[in-house]
């Protein structure tokens, strides 16, 4: 079975600019989390989607927005762009809500 | 916002030794997870707990909930070269609607 994939693997984009990162969950799971996570340290939690609803949202701007579509993938989409949204960005999903999570390989976004 | 603390925060040890590591938060969680991460990838679940006082173990690893709630411990015995990576601890607290990861132990295996 496919794990969680997302896509683009690395991406570029200057200051200002808007970026969309998407994720596909593992088969039959409706719950998809997004998390920010810089260089040394942990992943931070940016929204928890179940079933299309927003189930937990973290301490970033609005900037940050996220939806769930109807065959459970999600997009993250971050508006602009600083230095500093520069970082690894990972999807999880799991089978409901606050479960074990599994986590997709990360886009890497550099803005420059 | 709610901080969960790993100690220690890194370790060198000789391969075939037994390696402690814990997390502590102020909050009491619900569920700890346990995972491993390499370099440029995702994390990788190790273990879930979901009781207090639950130990659970997946090969060379036992991870324990603490009776208190607010901390949990992995132990990896006679680790092995590939055990090298980043161990997070994480889950959500039992107030809230977020999912914390703690600070990290970073380990490494010397041959």
């Amino acid at each position: 079975d496919a794990g969680v994939t997302q896509s683009p693997t690395h991406l570029i984009k200057t200051r200002g600019q808007q970026v969309t990162l998407r994720c596909s969950p593992i088969s039959g799971h409706k719950s998809v989390s997004w998390y920010q996570q810089v260089l040394g340290q942990g992943p931070q939690f940016i929204f928890q989607y179940y079933e299309k609803e927003e189930r937990g949202r973290g301490n970033f701007p609005d900037r940050f927005s996220a939806r769930q579509f109807p065959n459970y993938s999600s997009e993250l989409n971050v508006n602009a762009l600083l230095l500093g949204d520069s970082a690894l960005y990972l999807c999880a999903s799991s089978a409901r809500v606050w479960d074990e999570q599994f986590f997709g390989p990360g886009t890497r976004l550099t803005v420059l | 916002g709610q901080q969960l603390n790993q100690s220690p925060q890194s370790m060198f040890i000789q391969e075939g030794e037994d390696v402690s590591m814990n997390c502590t938060s102020s909050s009491i969680f619900n569920t700890w997870l346990w995972y491993k991460q390499d370099p440029g990838e995702g994390p990788v679940l190790l273990i879930a707990l979901y009781k207090a006082g639950e130990l659970t173990s997946n090969g060379r690893l036992t991870a324990q909930f603490g009776i208190t709630r607010k901390d949990s411990f992995l132990n990896i015995s006679a680790s092995i070269p590939s055990d090298v990576g980043v161990y997070f601890c994480a889950g959500p607290p039992n107030t809230g609607n977020q999912f914390y990861f703690g600070t990290g132990t970073s380990l490494t295996v010397i041959p």
